[in-house]
This record gives C-alpha cells, sequence and structure tokens, in this order.
C-alpha cells in the first residue's frame, strides 16, 4: 500500500515571494509522482510529474518539484509567486504494480493563498 | 475540444433519495473514475472502471453504485444508503495504456443533501 502526506494544510505568502509545498509519500516499490491543482469549485489541472530520469521536473505555471528517492519527498517549489496561484494543491503518487487502471493515492492538499 | 463533462454542477437532494451524477468523456480513455472531496482530506476513490461493462470498488464505495455501458460515460449513483454525501464530487479519465498514468478530471459537480 501506498500513502502521500503533505505537511501542512494552510501556507499563506506574499506576492513575489517564493514557496515550497512538502509533500513526502511512503511505497514499497517504485513510483510515479503528481503534483495537481484545485481552483475553486473546479476539477483537478495537472501542473507535472516524475516518471523517471532528471530528479528535477518542469512544470506550468514556472512551478517545479523535485525527487528525491532517500527522503521520499517530492517537494513543489516556486521562486516568484503571483495572487493568481492561489489555489489548492494536491500531490498523488501511483505505483508500477496497480496495472493497467493506475490507481492514484492523493494527499490531503495544501492551500496557498498568495496575500498582496 | 477534447475533454470531460459532469453534470449537474450543483446538484440537491433530500434524505432518502437516490441521484444520478452524470460523467462523459471524448478522449477515448478506457479508465473512467470517480472520487469523493470532502474539505482537509483530499481526494478518495469510489469507483474505478478500466474497460465497458467492467468496474471495480475503490475505497469508499458502500452507498454509491455505477455502470459502464459506453466507453464515453461512466454515470455514478448516490443511493439512501451513504449516509453522508454530501460532498464534491469529482470525475476523471485516463487511457489505460499510457505508462505515466495521467489523470485528466472533470469540474466536478457538488451534491447538498437537503
Amino acid at each position: 500500500a501506498q500513502s502521500v502526506t503533505q505537511l501542512d494544510s494552510q501556507v499563506p505568502v506574499f506576492e513575489e515571494a517564493p514557496v515550497e509545498l512538502r509533500c513526502n509519500y511512503s511505497s514499497s516499490v517504485s513510483v510515479y509522482l503528481f503534483w495537481y491543482v484545485q481552483y475553486p469549485n473546479q476539477g483537478l489541472q495537472l501542473l507535472l510529474k516524475y516518471l523517471s530520469g532528471s530528479t528535477l521536473v518542469k512544470g506550468i505555471n514556472g512551478f517545479e518539484a523535485e525527487f528525491n528517492k532517500s527522503q521520499t519527498s517530492f517537494h513543489l517549489r516556486k521562486p516568484s509567486v503571483h495572487i493568481s496561484d492561489t489555489a489548492e494543491y494536491f500531490c498523488a503518487v501511483s505505483d508500477l504494480t496497480s496495472g493497467s487502471a493506475r490507481q492514484l493515492t492523493f494527499g490531503s492538499g495544501t492551500q496557498l493563498t498568495v496575500l498582496p | 475540444d477534447g475533454g470531460i463533462t459532469q453534470s449537474p454542477k450543483y446538484l440537491f437532494r433530500k434524505e432518502g433519495q437516490n441521484v444520478t451524477l452524470s460523467c462523459e468523456q471524448n478522449l477515448n480513455h478506457d479508465a473512467m473514475y470517480w472520487y469523493r472531496q470532502d474539505p482537509g482530506q483530499g481526494l478518495r476513490l469510489i469507483y474505478y472502471s478500466q474497460i465497458v461493462n467492467d468496474f471495480q470498488k475503490g475505497d469508499i464505495a458502500e452507498g454509491y453504485s455505477v455502470s459502464r455501458e459506453k466507453k464515453e460515460s461512466f454515470p455514478l449513483t448516490v443511493t439512501s444508503a451513504q449516509k453522508n454525501p454530501t460532498a464534491f464530487y469529482l470525475c476523471a479519465s485516463n487511457s489505460g495504456r499510457d505508462v505515466n498514468n495521467e489523470q485528466f478530471f472533470g469540474p466536478g459537480t457538488r451534491l447538498t443533501v437537503l
């Protein structure tokens, strides 16, 4: 079984400041890792994903994440946030053995609020 | 444009009533999923389907039912047996063949039980 822990439920940050949203996972097998963003009353949109290769992954809207296998982490970062980045962010994991359906296990989410 | 549609966006029901949430995709995806979202709990898997006429229970299937008669459609019925149905419901799909397993999400349906 796998699990995902998002360590911060709420992250307030001022506009143009850097931000890091933390994600740790637990799995006994190799995994794929994802970050999704959700704006109020909307579905989820993929920000970025790690499948293999370079541990630094760049995504949309200036976000990036780094896969750290030894620490089982996949933290999301942005060097300078905008008001429009205010949203809820979900980390998700899928293991390589779950078959063609490839179920995702989600963290509980981090609400990022960018303050003017 | 390809995508996933869910209807209605907002749904109100009285206690004891069954209600069906619609999910349609035109992405030609084999796999479809239903999630429930509650504040502070992330997304929890209700049911998923890998192919037409086949589906499996997820982590919280009790009080829900689904059907998959067509590739494009995966409706979810919330029955009166679901004790706490008020939540935001999200439908998703993926090709079922890609190794990257990216799931695409619909805009969601907010169900409120009065």
